[in-house]
């Protein structure tokens, strides 16, 4: 199985400022990468696929990168809106596998 | 509108079983593949399963295999988990997602139900 290692688990930040979030996959995936967002008691929401493209609605505060092993979440100036807990996963095998998490609070 | 909405968990005593059911909306169900994700309390995402758009082929987590079966009918536009042999560790909340037509999930799971939990418990 792929296992997807997020790090940090946790982040503290104040809204207008940047954050990235890493997602490193143990073997090659190239770019076959999700990441989602989840708030409390709702269901995850797509933001981004194929590591680097910005699902419709989502603000383009959101931007993903990466390919092979190493990928990031990067949201530009925060918003309220935006503190949650993000997750990765790989969508290149069977099981897909999630990241643990990073949770982003506000600071 | 596309949704999805998700139905039939609850309370079960160790070793048995639940079906889950997830209606579908507002998009061609039979093309698209299904997943089902669930989340432990307090815990991260955990993928449970897969079927494709025809139904012909589904894939598991080791942890369900062999006691989860997911199927689907597409004349009724609803996904479905048969959960035997439950254990504790199975208790989470159960989200069924919209995916990739078949093994692909280049797209990712791009609309999520609103989840039903299932607790595992005497």
């Amino acid at each position: 199985d792929i296992q997807m290692t997020q790090s940090p688990s946790s982040v503290s930040a104040s809204v207008g400022d940047r954050v990235t979030i890493t997602c490193r996959a143990s073997q090659g995936i190239s770019s076959w990468l999700a990441w989602y967002q989840q708030k409390p008691g709702k269901a995850p929401k797509l933001l981004i696929y194929a590591a680097s493209s910005l699902q419709s609605g989502v603000p383009s505060r959101f931007s993903g990168s990466g390919s092979g092993t190493d990928f990031t979440l990067t949201i530009t100036s925060l918003q309220p809106e935006d503190f949650a807990t993000y997750y990765c996963q790989q969508t290149t095998s069977f099981p897909r596998t999630f990241g643990q998490g990073t949770k982003l609070e506000i600071k | 509108e596309v949704q999805l909405l998700e139905s039939g968990g609850g309370l079960v005593q160790p070793g048995g079983s639940l079906r889950l059911s997830c209606a579908a909306s507002g998009f061609t169900f039979r093309s698209y593949g299904m997943s089902w994700v669930r989340q432990a309390p307090g815990k991260g995402l955990d993928w449970v399963s897969k079927i494709i758009n025809t139904g012909g082929t589904t894939y598991y987590a080791d942890s369900v295999k062999g006691r989860f079966t997911i199927s689907r009918d597409n004349s009724k536009n609803t996904l479905y988990l048969q959960m035997n042999s439950l254990r504790a560790e199975d208790t989470a909340i159960y989200y069924c997602a919209k995916s990739g037509p078949t093994f692909s999930d280049y797209y990712g799971m791009d609309v999520w139900g609103q989840g039903t939990s299932v607790t595992v418990s005497s």
